[in-house]
């Protein structure tokens, strides 16, 4: 069975700084992983897509990075501001079909 | 702009009554998901469809069912409410084949959630 954790389970950065978020995988044989944003009471807004045949992503200050064989991504966020602030949910696509299996996520602080 | 809603945004209601989730999408997507969101348990999928008239069982599906009828909604019951079953629900969809063999690549959208409490 598929198990996703992300480390840490919190994070309270200053504002500017460059930060990684971490995700990892029991089972490299994934289709692709997608990285998501939940803002409290909201639903999930969709960061970034890597099939499973990609190394990475980016989209803006994102970027994200998938090393299939050791079961790891990280979402690494330059710049990091106030705005930012918001829980980061990583999930994983394998077999065959649509599922998706998700982390517990990573509630990110930016401090002014 | 096509988008996917939830009704109600929150419902209070009592052990053992049947309770009904809607999701409407306008994205014309075939692929539409439930999910259930719990502290220290992330999300777990709860029922999919593939497309009309398809239905499968997720991860934690005993106590809820849904149905497809047509392309743009996907209603989940509690058919008999138990507390267990208090959580924030969240129904997604996403583009695709109507093959399920057919790995989808595309990304899955989100709505912004029910709050059900069972009292």
């Amino acid at each position: 069975k598929q198990e996703v954790t992300q480390i840490p389970a919190a994070l309270s950065v200053p504002e500017g700084e460059n930060l990684v978020l971490n995700c990892s995988f029991t089972d490299s044989a994934i289709y692709n992983l997608q990285w998501f944003r939940q803002d409290p009471g909201k639903g999930l807004t969709s960061l970034l897509l890597i099939q499973s045949s990609q190394r990475e992503q980016t989209s803006g200050r994102l970027n994200a990075s998938l090393d299939k064989s050791s079961g790891r991504s990280t979402l690494y966020i330059a710049a990091s501001q106030p705005g930012d602030s918001a829980t980061y949910l990583c999930a994983v696509r394998a077999g065959g079909g649509n599922k998706l299996t998700f982390g517990t996520g990573t509630q990110l602080k930016v401090e002014l | 702009d096509a988008e996917i809603t939830q009704s109600p945004r929150h419902k209070i209601t009592e052990t053992g009554r049947q309770v009904t989730l809607a999701c409407h999408q306008t994205w014309n997507h075939n692929n539409m998901f439930w999910y259930r969101q719990d502290l220290g348990h992330g999300l777990r999928l709860i029922h999919y469809s593939y497309g009309v008239q398809d239905t499968n069982k997720g991860e934690v599906s005993d106590g809820y069912s849904v149905s497809r009828s047509n392309t743009e909604d996907l209603p989940l019951t509690l058919e008999s409410a138990a507390s267990s079953q208090t959580s924030v629900y969240f129904c997604a969809s996403s583009d695709g084949g109507r093959d399920r063999g057919i790995v989808n690549h595309q990304p899955q959208h989100f709505g912004d959630g029910t709050r059900l409490s069972i009292l």
